[in-house]
């Protein structure tokens, strides 16, 4: 079955840093790939979305880029800000509508 | 955009007893929705998925006479956690998908106690 990691699960940065969290999936067949932001006691909150069909999608502050290749997927944060900190979860599906299939978590914390 | 109404946010129960959570779509027709745990520093675990006018479909090692999940209308999902314990004390989210543009929304997660 899918599963999705995440190479650490810790990260500290110093504010204004640009930050990467990595993740790796195991089903080549993944085809939707979304970065989410939790904080405690809450929902996951969406911060970009890839298909497999790109290799590199930006957003505001934020990049996602996907190596279908090594089935490696990251998320970069530039010039990261203390209300950046928080857990970051990337997740699979395999197509649109099925279940979004979970990585480990990575814990990022912004010092100032 | 999308919202996902989840309720209640936190709720305590007493060991034995069941609890209702519900997960309701307000601005869309959710055919398909999720149903995750997530215990303390650990990610999601997708538990079920439900879908409207279906029987949900568990994923394995998830209880389903446990957790009885209700998808009856296209705007309302409900889990009920029956005969609760300690060890069901977690983070329960659900989420809608939107097939037609890759959506998915959270709803903002119910924090079970079982004392």
């Amino acid at each position: 079955g899918e599963s999705v990691g995440l190479h650490l699960p810790t990260l500290s940065v110093q504010e204004g840093d640009n930050s990467i969290i990595n993740c790796a999936y195991s089903n080549s067949a993944s085809d939707y790939f979304i970065w989410y932001k939790q904080e405690s006691g809450k929902g996951p909150q969406f911060i970009i979305d890839i298909r497999s069909n790109m290799d590199k999608r930006q957003g505001q502050r934020v990049t996602v880029l996907l190596n279908k290749t090594v089935k490696h997927l990251s998320l970069q944060i530039a010039a990261t800000q203390p209300g950046d900190s928080a857990v970051y979860f990337c997740a699979a599906a395999n197509q649109a509508g099925t279940a979004l299939i979970f990585g480990k978590g990575t814990t990022l914390s912004v010092s100032s | 955009g999308a919202v996902v109404s989840q309720h209640p946010s936190w709720v305590i129960c007493k060991s034995g007893t069941s609890v209702k959570i519900e997960c309701r779509s307000l601005d869309f027709q959710a055919t398909t929705m999720f149903w995750y745990r997530q215990f303390p520093k650990q990610s999601l675990m997708l538990m079920a998925t439900s879908n409207e006018g279906s029987k949900a479909t568990y994923e394995q090692g998830v209880e389903k006479d446990k957790f009885l999940i209700n998808h009856a209308s296209l705007t309302l999902s409900t889990l009920t956690v029956t005969s609760a314990h300690p060890e069901d004390s977690s983070f329960y989210i659900c989420s809608a998908s939107q097939p037609q543009n890759y959506g998915y929304t959270f709803g903002s997660g119910t924090r079970l106690t079982v004392v």
